[in-house]
């Protein structure tokens, strides 16, 4: 069964950094791009970027760009978010999803979807 | 502000049909058949439900379809029941090789 498991709920304090992780099962780690997507409380779905884990091609969202940094150890079959200088608006749950090989001929799907990690910024 | 519009809420009876729509341009959906829809139910993580405008995953009931005209694709849900009451999201390739997701629309089944 194709499985991604995110890390678990984390509370932060502005200004701290975090590294969320997303670990692959059952299929090849490196055949599929691994995205990522952010839906803070009560609103809609923001796509923050992409990682191709066979050559770490990694594409951000113009409104993430600077802000997070993702990554991704093939050894693991784990790909990373990080956030940086963490504010209160960083509060949100996290998602990451597998993403089809084909991204820059269009392909856009994301199946499945990890559980989820739940982030909470607060002094 | 979200790249795609959809409408804030749509209801309807069960066994009705609804129809999502979302409004892009042709710098996203008019542009590219690459159009995804997802479910999500309260706590849980989205679900994809259509992809590449008409194709549903395996699992996935019929009664879900999609369709697009121009720079507005639309999901379709026939025969809605209890169970569709969710949260509904589209999404688009665009010509920047980004993607953008719509706003959301809650279905309430009446």
């Amino acid at each position: 069964e194709v499985q991604l498991v995110q890390s678990g709920p984390e509370v932060k304090e502005p200004g701290e950094s975090l590294k969320i992780s997303c670990e692959a099962f059952g299929y090849t780690f490196t055949a599929y791009w691994i995205g990522w997507v952010r839906q803070m409380p009560g609103t809609g779905l923001e796509w923050m970027g992409l990682i191709h884990p066979a050559d770490s091609d990694t594409r951000y969202s113009p409104s993430f760009q600077g802000q997070v940094t993702i990554s991704v150890d093939k050894s693991k079959n784990t790909a990373y978010l990080q956030l940086h200088s963490l504010k209160a608006s960083d509060t949100a749950m996290y998602y990451c999803a597998r993403f089809p090989p084909n991204f820059y001929t269009g392909d856009n799907w994301f199946y499945p979807w990890g559980q989820g990690t739940l982030v909470t910024v607060s002094s | 502000q979200p790249a795609l519009t959809q409408p804030a809420s749509v209801s309807g009876s069960p066994g009705q049909s609804i129809t999502i729509v979302c409004t892009g341009s042709s710098s996203d959906v008019g542009g590219f058949n690459y159009v995804s829809w997802y479910q999500q139910h309260p706590g849980k993580a989205p679900q994809l439900i259509i992809y590449d405008v008409t194709k549903r995953p395996t699992g996935i009931s019929d009664r879900f379809s999609g369709s697009k005209s121009g720079n507005t694709a639309s999901l379709t849900i026939s025969g809605l029941q209890t169970e569709d009451e969710a949260d509904y999201y589209c999404s688009s390739y665009t010509v920047s090789t980004t993607l953008v997701f719509g706003g959301g629309t809650k279905v309430t089944v009446l």
